[in-house]
């Protein structure tokens, strides 16, 4: 199985900063990684999939990166609304894993 | 509009076992496949399976091989994810999902969880 880290494992941060969240699969995935939001009760929501391709709807100030094993998430400018987990999760092959999540907080 | 509708709340006992259903609407059925993912309280995601809406085809997590059947009914556009042997580390809140047709097939559209708690 491929195992998905993110880090960090909590991150707290106040409206308008840059946030970064990075993942790393255990062996190269080519750019078959997609981010999750989840807020509290909710199911998650896609944000960005194929590691670069913002969902329909989804505000521009995310955008996604990496390719191979590395990757990340960044939020240009963090909005109320942001404060949620984010997951990323591998489309490469079965079982479809997913990372440990990481809780952005309000500072 | 695409919706995935999920059966409500089940607690269950110990050895039985449950079925959560996941009716889809607004898109043609058969297009997309159907993933399940759980959520134990206050935990992350776990991929639990997945399931063609064409032919019936299934891949199941190793970890549940065995107590586990995904099924679909393309009558009435609805998934079935039937979990048997229930412990109390499956209570978890049970998703289905929508496959997008397109590598690497993100998960575009989600049901609302269906929380399962396995208690004596």
């Amino acid at each position: 199985d491929i195992h998905m880290t993110q880090s960090p494992s909590s991150l707290s941060a106040s409206v308008g900063d840059r946030v970064t969240i990075t993942c790393r699969a255990s062996q190269s995935i080519s750019t078959s990684l997609n981010w999750y939001q989840q807020k509290p009760g909710k199911a998650p929501k896609l944000l960005i999939y194929a590691a670069s391709s913002l969902q329909s709807g989804v505000p521009s100030r995310f955008s996604g990166s990496g390719s191979g094993t590395d990757f990340t998430l960044t939020i240009s400018s963090l909005q109320p609304e942001d404060f949620a987990t984010y997951y990323c999760q591998q489309g490469f092959n079965t079982p479809r894993t997913f990372g440990q999540g990481t809780p952005v907080e309000i500072k | 509009q695409v919706q995935l509708v999920q059966s409500g709340a089940e607690v269950k006992k110990p050895g039985a076992s449950v079925k959560v259903s996941c009716k889809a609407s607004g898109y043609t059925f058969s297009n997309n496949g159907i993933t399940w993912v759980r959520q134990a309280p206050g935990q992350g995601l776990e991929w639990m399976g997945w399931i063609s809406t064409y032919n019936g085809a299934t891949v199941y997590a190793q970890t549940l091989q065995g107590r586990v059947t995904m099924t679909t009914d393309t009558s009435t556009s609805t998934a079935y994810m039937e979990l048997r042997s229930l412990r109390s580390d499956d209570t978890a809140v049970y998703y289905c999902a929508r496959d997008s047709t397109s590598s690497p097939w993100p998960y575009d559209y989600w049901g609302q969880g269906a929380l399962v708690t396995v208690s004596s």
